[in-house]
């Protein structure tokens, strides 16, 4: 079965500075998909950047960034200059590519990202 | 349309009462899924609906009743619920073509 780690519970970055989010992942599957998905006190659940397991490049998304380790098992998010508005908690997520999935998801437990003015 | 639209935003509930919880999508996506989310913790993977057919329930007790009507709209009814259920409940859905869920922002339940 996958399994999804994020083991940093909380994490805290100054304005402007960039942080980095840790998520390690468990499968014996060779194509999946990784997520990082935002969710703000106001609990709706975006998404913030996803990664298909057969490219090589690291995806980009304006500010937003992952550092993805294929052999290693690793997919980290980085945020650069971070905002108030990056304050949420965000879950790591995996979905296989396995025939008949339903495209469903496996998250991780959540970081909790401060943001300080 | 991009978004995935829930009713309620809030319910509150007694332990006798039945009510339903409503999911909408106009993005022609055919898998809609229920997500219960406690506080701090992940979203919980509660039924899945694949062509408006119900593809997984994932052990979920029987005071939730899911419905499917069409392809837009997804139902989740309630009844006779407990404490322990009030939470956090998110719709999503998902097309063919995409590999990602759409969020909707969802419905926080009280069940006193």
């Amino acid at each position: 079965a996958q399994t999804v780690t994020q083991s940093q519970p909380e994490m805290s970055v100054q304005e402007a500075e960039t942080v980095t989010l840790s998520c390690t992942y468990d499968t014996s599957e060779s194509d999946y998909y990784l997520f990082w998905y935002k969710q703000p006190p106001s609990r709706q659940m975006i998404l913030v950047i996803r990664q298909e397991a057969y490219k090589q490049q690291n995806a980009t998304e304006n500010r937003f960034s992952v550092n993805f380790q294929k052999a290693a098992k690793s997919f980290s998010l980085k945020i650069s200059d971070s905002q108030l508005g990056d304050a949420a908690m965000y879950f790591c997520a995996y979905r296989g590519d396995y025939g008949g999935s339903q495209g469903n998801l496996i998250f991780g437990k959540g970081t909790k990202l401060s943001v300080k003015p | 349309d991009t978004e995935v639209t829930q009713t309620p935003k809030h319910l509150v509930m007694g332990m006798t009462n039945k009510k339903s919880l409503k999911c909408e999508q106009h993005m022609g996506h055919r898998a809609m899924y229920w997500y219960k989310q406690k506080a701090k913790k992940p979203p919980e993977l509660m039924f899945v609906y694949s062509y408006e057919k119900l593809s997984i329930n994932e052990s979920v007790p029987s005071r939730f009743s899911p419905e499917c009507p069409n392809s837009s709209l997804l139902n989740l009814h309630l009844h006779a619920l407990q404490p322990e259920d009030s939470a956090l409940y998110l719709c999503a859905s998902r097309d063919r073509g995409y590999n990602e869920q759409f969020f909707g922002p969802g419905t926080r339940l009280t069940v006193l």
